[in-house]
């Protein structure tokens, strides 16, 4: 079946530094893969996402690039700021492949907190 | 990208008893998913619901603790039946859209059972 391992956390880095948080994932399809972050107290919200290899997904200063080969999908940002701190989440959907699978099958969530 | 309003947002409940969680969306969409996340962990899927058909449940899932409704294409409940603290966790609905690809939340439901 479908999964998705992303790096443990949780990750603390300061003001300014370049953020990696690692996702790959094992599908029966060709998925498409998110980003999914959530703030404190709040629900998810959609970050970016990538429809099919080679694709890169980008939203507010992150990236993630669709590695076909690798089955990874990567989550970076150049420079991180406090408001950034929030649980970011893997996820992917094999409903566009046809493999039949509808719902999003997520990773366990790397908490990020940025301190000034 | 389809707009979804969940509530409540939270409630403190005793145990034994019910509670009815409600998800409506601004537009019409066919897949709604009700997922459950425990203190700290990730997101579980516990149904699927089609409107006008049962709703599809997960391993670990069953439909007398956890029934489902839809009757139409822009509304859904989720009841969490005679709870115990094991039911605390935030309940969080979600649709998918296929103009854009992709799949909105609710803002979730914290539930807190004593």
């Amino acid at each position: 079946g479908d999964s998705v391992t992303q790096m443990e956390g949780p990750v603390t880095l300061s003001e300014e530094a370049f953020l990696t948080i690692n996702c790959t994932y094992t599908a029966t399809g060709y998925p498409s893969l998110f980003w999914y972050v959530q703030y404190p107290g709040e629900g998810l919200q959609l970050l970016l996402k990538a429809t099919k290899a080679d694709d890169k997904g980008s939203n507010k200063g992150f990236e993630a690039t669709y590695r076909k080969e690798t089955t990874s999908f990567h989550l970076e940002k150049g420079s991180v700021q406090v408001s950034d701190s929030a649980v970011y989440f893997c996820a992917l959907s094999d409903r566009q492949s046809g493999a039949g699978s509808y719902q999003l099958t997520f990773g366990k969530g790397t908490k990020l907190s940025v301190i000034p | 990208s389809a707009v979804i309003s969940q509530k409540p947002s939270r409630d403190i409940c005793q145990r034994g008893t019910s509670l009815t969680i409600q998800c409506q969306v601004d537009s019409q969409v066919t897949m709604m998913f009700w997922y459950r996340q425990q203190p700290g962990q990730s997101l579980t899927l516990i149904a699927t619901a089609n409107q006008g058909s049962e709703a599809t449940y997960e391993s670990g899932f069953v439909i007398d603790k956890f029934p489902i409704s839809r009757p139409n294409l822009t509304f859904s409940t989720l009841t969490v039946s005679n709870m115990s603290p094991e039911d605390s966790s935030i309940y969080l609905c979600s649709v998918e859209w296929v103009s854009n690809y992709g799949y909105t939340f609710g803002s979730g439901t914290r539930l807190t059972v004593v």
